[in-house]
């Protein structure tokens, strides 16, 4: 069984960093493209970044673009999201999702980890 | 990048046939066969439907369908049933390692 677990999120003050992780199992996690997307609760799903199998191309939203990092451990089946500079509408549940199909096909998805960002 | 434009809301009575549209431009829906849907019920994650435009995850009844034509997407769910009711998002490959998600629709079964 496919399973994706996000951790790591938590409230922190604009300016801070978190690092979100998501632990893979059930399926070859260095064969697959991994996603990013954040949802404000109540409101819609927004990508936020994908990389490669082999960690080699990233691609990133315009609105985290400098500020984040995406990365991955294919020895320990674990995707990252470095997020510096954090501001208020960084503020959402944040998913990890391997690909499926296609590029914007995002099959298996985790059940999110919070993060707030507030003073 | 802006989000692929659906609308707000739709709906339609059990057994019906109801139809979401998701439009984009050149450079993303218009650009490549790479179109998703997906479904999320209240408090859950969501769930894929539809890749590549038309193809359906093993699973996911033939009840739904996807097409495209130009800049446009649709996603039909025909035979409306109560568990339909959810909110459906489509994405779309933008090129350059990007994607990007439309706004969300919700569907009410009435």
């Amino acid at each position: 069984e496919v399973q994706l677990v996000e951790s790591g999120g938590g409230l922190v003050q604009p300016g801070g960093s978190l690092r979100l992780s998501c632990a893979a199992s059930g399926f070859t996690f260095s064969d697959y493209w991994m996603h990013w997307v954040r949802q404000v609760p109540g409101k819609g799903l927004v990508w936020v970044s994908r990389i490669s199998s082999d960690g080699r191309f990233t691609g990133y939203a315009d609105s985290v673009e400098g500020r984040f990092t995406i990365s991955r451990d294919n020895a320990k089946n674990t995707l990252y999201l470095q997020m510096n500079n954090l501001r208020a509408d960084d503020t959402a549940l944040y998913y990890c999702a391997n690909t499926y199909g296609d590029p914007a096909g995002c099959g298996h998805w985790g059940q999110g980890t919070l993060v707030t960002v507030s003073s | 990048q802006s989000a692929l434009t659906q609308p707000p809301s739709a709906s339609g009575s059990p057994g019906q046939s109801v139809t979401i549209s998701c439009t984009g431009s050149g450079s993303d829906v218009g650009a490549y066969n790479y179109v998703s849907w997906f479904q999320q019920h209240p408090g859950k994650a969501p769930n894929l439907l539809i890749y590549e435009v038309s193809q359906r995850p093993s699973g996911v009844p033939d009840r739904f369908s996807g097409s495209k034509s130009g800049n446009t997407a649709s996603l039909t769910v025909s035979g409306l049933r109560a568990e339909d009711e959810a909110d459906y998002y489509c994405s779309a490959y933008a090129g350059s390692n990007r994607v990007i998600f439309g706004g969300g629709t919700t569907l009410t079964v009435l």
